[in-house]
């Protein structure tokens, strides 16, 4: 009974390298998010995906891309990874509009 | 978009005493207010939820009041004990998308 599984759980990167985090869930939800979480700001949308096939953006969309792979995995992409995108990010699912079930997190250093 | 604000940021109470915790929202639209609890080092996990046709919700110690009128909603935690001490987060849900506060580090003192 896995729920919303994340890798890597944690990355150190340099400045202008690229990385993708992967997230998969095992609930049969339609929809995924990632979100990024800052000090003092709380979680922030980065992108989501409403079913299997679309994607949107989030509140802050820019300097990712993300890709819906099947139902089950959503996938976040930095192409050039930059010290502003040091965070924590968590990745989400959910049936229509019920609670979401989040993932354990990706801690994220570039530098 | 949706807009909200969470109140207070930390949060200290002696164990056994009452917790409360308050969330604006500037969309009259949500409909969708659910808390989430966050341990350190985990991700955020659903305790309590509501939706915009009920004003009170109740599961054992904790309980959610919604004021749709004045566009607040609340989290009470009774008889806290230490292993509430976490950070809580509040959110609306507009158009299927949660926007959340910025959380309260809530201690509960032995």
């Amino acid at each position: 009974n896995a729920g919303v599984t994340q890798t890597p759980k944690f990355q150190v990167l340099k400045t202008g390298q690229s990385m993708t985090l992967q997230c998969a869930q095992d609930m049969n939800h339609n929809s995924m998010y990632w979100y990024r979480q800052d000090p003092g700001m709380g979680l922030r949308l980065i992108y989501y995906s409403a079913s299997e096939g679309t994607t949107d953006k989030g509140e802050v969309p820019n300097g990712y891309n993300v890709s819906r792979l099947n139902k089950r995995e959503f996938s976040l992409r930095l192409e050039s990874a930059a010290p502003s995108q040091t965070s924590v990010y968590f990745c989400a699912s959910s049936e229509g509009q019920a609670g979401y079930t989040f993932g354990s997190g990706t801690r994220l250093t570039v530098v | 978009g949706e807009n909200v604000e969470q109140h207070p940021s930390t949060l200290s109470v002696q164990e056994g005493d009452s917790a409360v915790i308050k969330c604006t929202y500037s969309d009259s639209a949500s409909n969708y207010f659910p808390w989430y609890k966050q341990e350190l080092g985990k991700g955020p996990q659903l305790i309590i939820d509501i939706r915009s046709n009920v004003g009170e919700k109740k599961d054992q110690r904790i309980a959610v009041t919604l004021n749709k009128t004045a566009k607040h909603f609340s989290l009470h935690i009774t008889e806290t004990q230490p292993e509430d001490s976490a950070v809580y987060f509040c959110a609306a849900t507009l158009d299927r998308q949660l926007t959340f506060g910025s959380g309260t580090q809530l201690t509960v003192l032995p």
